[in-house]
């Protein structure tokens, strides 16, 4: 089974200033996508950027970037000019593009915006 | 409906009652999924309906764990004889279709206590 691991439980960054995420994760497979979900304190999880594994570019979504490594299989995200809106718990995910019926999820890393 | 809704939002119950939880996804949306969030963890894949079947049960902790969807809509997910061990947020999300990404929407969850 696939697995997704994010090794930073917390992190805090200073209101505008940059901050990065980490994860990593192992499969077998060369076709899947990477997803980085925001779950704020209502519960919902939000989706904040995906990744197809076959493209080479990295996403991109305004504030918000993907430094996504293949061969490393490493996905961290980068969140730029941070607000005090980007506080919440930040979910790693990854789904297979063959079977594509479940998200692996890593267990998460809770993000403090420092005004 | 605009959104994937849940109820009840919060169920505290006694160990070894029966408990139902509700998934109403987006309308139209043919495939739906059920998740569970315990403290401090990610998100564990429990099972998905692609209309009214459940392809994939293999995310169902144990027998006491079972669910349904009728009218390829509505799901319920019934836990048995409750034990506290199963204390945790239960999320649904619903797709477009199977294996579909896009439009891939969450639920805020039902926080279940056992007590």
């Amino acid at each position: 089974a696939q697995t997704v691991t994010q090794s930073q439980p917390e992190m805090s960054v200073q209101e505008a200033e940059t901050v990065t995420l980490s994860c990593t994760y192992d499969t077998s497979e060369s076709d899947y996508y990477l997803f980085w979900y925001k779950q704020p304190p209502s519960r919902q999880m939000i989706l904040v950027i995906r990744q197809e594994a076959y493209k080479q570019q990295n996403a991109t979504e305004n504030r918000f970037s993907v430094n996504f490594q293949k061969a490393a299989k490493s996905f961290s995200l980068k969140i730029s000019d941070s607000q005090l809106g980007d506080a919440a718990m930040y979910f790693c995910a990854y789904r297979s593009a063959r079977t594509g019926n479940q998200f692996y999820f890593g267990t998460g890393t809770s993000l403090t915006v420092i005004p | 409906g605009a959104g994937v809704s849940q109820s009840p939002s919060n169920k505290v119950t006694e160990k070894g009652k029966d408990v139902e939880l509700r998934c109403d996804p987006i309308s139209g949306h043919t495939a739906l999924y059920w998740y569970r969030q315990s403290l401090g963890q990610g998100l564990e894949f429990l099972i998905y309906f692609q209309g009214n079947s459940a392809p994939d049960k293999s995310g169902l902790p144990s027998d006491r764990f079972s669910a349904e969807r009728t009218g390829g809509s509505v799901s319920t997910l019934t836990i048995q004889r409750t034990q506290q061990e199963d204390s945790a947020v239960y999320l649904c999300a619903s797709s477009p279709e199977y294996g579909r990404t896009n439009g891939y929407t969450f639920g805020s969850g039902t926080r279940l206590t056992v007590v």
